[in-house]
C-alpha cells in the first residue's frame, strides 16, 4: 500500500502530559499538511511543508504545538501540556508539487482522547 | 476569508432515489474545489477537482458539477455502500495552500 500512514491510530492520554503522533506521506510527494477534525465539522488547516520547509501555521497552532520534517520525508506533530480541547482526529495529508489545485490525499488520522 | 457551507447537515435516502447535496463557497479567487468521502472513523477519500465553472466530474454513481458561486454533487440511483460523510472544500489564491472544508453532509442510503 503507497497511501498515507500514520501512527498511532489511537491515542488516549492525560491532561498535562505530551504526545507526538507520525506522519508518513506518499513518497512521491513533497507536500505535506497536517489537519484537525472534531466530530461533526470538516478538517481545520494547522500547518503546511513543502520539502522540510514549514511554509504555513494556521492561528490555530498554539504555542504547544510543533511539527517537523527532518528530511522532508516524514513529519511529526507534537503537542505539549495536553488540555481536553485538544481532543481530535489529527490528520495528514500530502500532494505533488506542480499546481495551485493539486489533488491531497489523506491518512487514516490518529484520534487523541485527552483525560 | 473563505467560507464554504454544505447543506443538507443530513440526508436520508431509499436506495435508488436520485439527490443532490449543495456546496457553496466564497472565496478570493477560486483555485479549486475539491469533493470528499469520509466514513466513520477514517480519513477522508479524494473523489473530484473541479477547477472552473461549467466544469464537470463523474465517477460511478456520482457526479459533480461547480458553478460561480456553488457545487452541485448528484448521486444518481444510489446504494447503501454510498452511505458516508461527504466533504466539499476550496483553494482559494488567498489561502496558500491549505484545503478549507465544509462540515459536511452525512449520508444515509435505506436498502
Amino acid at each position: 500500500d503507497t497511501g498515507v500512514s500514520q501512527d498511532p491510530r489511537h491515542k488516549i492520554t492525560k491532561r498535562g502530559q505530551n504526545v507526538t503522533f507520525r506522519c508518513d506521506p506518499i513518497s512521491e510527494h513533497n507536500r505535506l499538511y497536517w489537519y484537525r477534525q472534531t466530530l461533526g465539522q470538516g478538517p481545520e488547516f494547522l500547518t503546511y511543508f513543502q520539502n522540510e520547509a514549514q511554509l504555513e501555521k494556521s492561528r490555530l497552532l498554539s504555542d504547544r504545538f510543533s511539527a517537523e520534517r527532518p528530511k522532508g520525508s516524514f513529519s511529526t506533530l507534537e503537542i505539549q501540556r495536553t488540555e481536553q480541547g485538544d481532543s481530535a482526529m489529527y490528520l495528514c495529508a500530502s500532494s505533488r508539487d506542480n499546481s495551485w489545485g493539486n489533488e491531497q490525499f489523506f491518512g487514516p488520522g490518529t484520534r487523541l482522547t485527552v483525560l | 476569508e473563505d467560507q464554504v457551507t454544505q447543506s443538507p447537515e443530513a440526508l436520508r435516502l431509499q436506495e435508488g432515489e436520485s439527490s443532490s447535496l449543495n456546496c457553496s463557497y466564497t472565496v478570493s479567487g477560486l483555485r479549486g474545489l475539491f469533493w470528499y468521502r469520509q466514513d466513520p472513523g477514517k480519513g477522508p477519500e479524494f473523489l473530484f477537482t473541479l477547477y472552473s465553472a461549467g466544469e464537470e466530474k463523474e465517477k460511478e454513481r456520482l457526479k459533480a458539477t461547480l458553478t460561480k458561486k456553488e457545487s452541485f454533487l448528484h448521486i444518481t440511483a444510489p446504494k447503501p455502500e454510498d452511505s458516508a460523510t461527504y466533504l466539499c472544500a476550496v483553494i482559494s489564491s488567498g489561502s496558500a495552500r491549505q484545503l478549507t472544508f465544509g462540515s459536511g453532509t452525512q449520508l444515509t442510503v435505506l436498502p
